[in-house]
């Protein structure tokens, strides 16, 4: 079966430095997606990996190791709006996205 | 404003009563999707169209039905709406739904409870 992983909740402050990890086993992949999601609100996209390596967006960085099914997402100089969740989505060999629960981070000033 | 509509944005129906989630986009995107969104679970995807005129199942298709008469709008039907169909419904879109990083659009939701 396909599965996604991602801690459910994670606490962070103010100012400081957060990974969300991500775990993958898909029936093939054509990418990684990162996406937030505010309280009651739709999901809006952070990143895109389909390389190894580490994207960096701003505050937001993405990294991706293919061989290891794993993702990192990092949020640097962490702000009390970027308490939300963080949806992991893995784009498999029908090119359909397979999605993780998401990580709830909680930013405590 | 260019972006995705959903309405109704909230809905209470009863059991065993016909109810259609409708979805308009304005970015001529080829591919758009529906997905369920329940507490502790992934999104998961109802049913999808790559392109105006086609349509595909998803994840958890069964007592929901789509059609794509045109590029803009992407309605999904419950044809009997039970209690296990509660759940907030997005729709979503993006430019092509078989290559290339294109991100998915997503619009506000549908927020649906079945009594």
């Amino acid at each position: 079966g396909q599965n996604i992983d991602q801690p459910t909740e994670m606490t962070a402050t103010e100012g400081a430095i957060v990974q969300i990890n991500c775990t993958y086993q898909t029936s093939g992949f054509n990418g990684l997606f990162w996406y937030q999601q505010h309280a009651g609100e739709a999901p809006t996209f952070l990143s895109y990996n389909v390389l190894d390596g580490l994207e960096e967006k701003g505050r937001f960085s993405s990294f991706l190791s293919r061989s290891k099914g794993y993702s990192y997402l990092l949020l640097k100089e962490l702000q009390m709006k970027d308490s939300a969740s963080y949806l992991c989505a893995v784009r498999d060999s029908n090119y359909q996205l397979i999605w993780g629960a998401g990580t709830k981070l909680i930013i405590k000033p | 404003i260019a972006g995705i509509t959903q309405a109704p944005t909230s809905q209470i129906l009863a059991a065993g009563r016909r109810m259609t989630l409708r979805c308009t986009q304005d970015m001529r995107h080829n591919a758009m999707y529906w997905y369920r969104q329940d507490l502790g679970l992934g999104l998961r995807l109802i049913h999808y169209s790559n392109t105006a005129g086609t349509t595909g199942k998803g994840e958890v298709p069964d007592g929901y039905s789509v059609s794509r008469a045109n590029t803009d709008d992407f309605p999904l039907t419950l044809a009997s709406a039970v209690p296990s169909q509660t759940s907030v419904y997005f729709c979503a879109s993006s430019p092509t739904g078989t290559s290339g990083g294109a991100e998915q659009f997503f619009g506000p939701g549908t927020r649906l409870t079945v009594l």
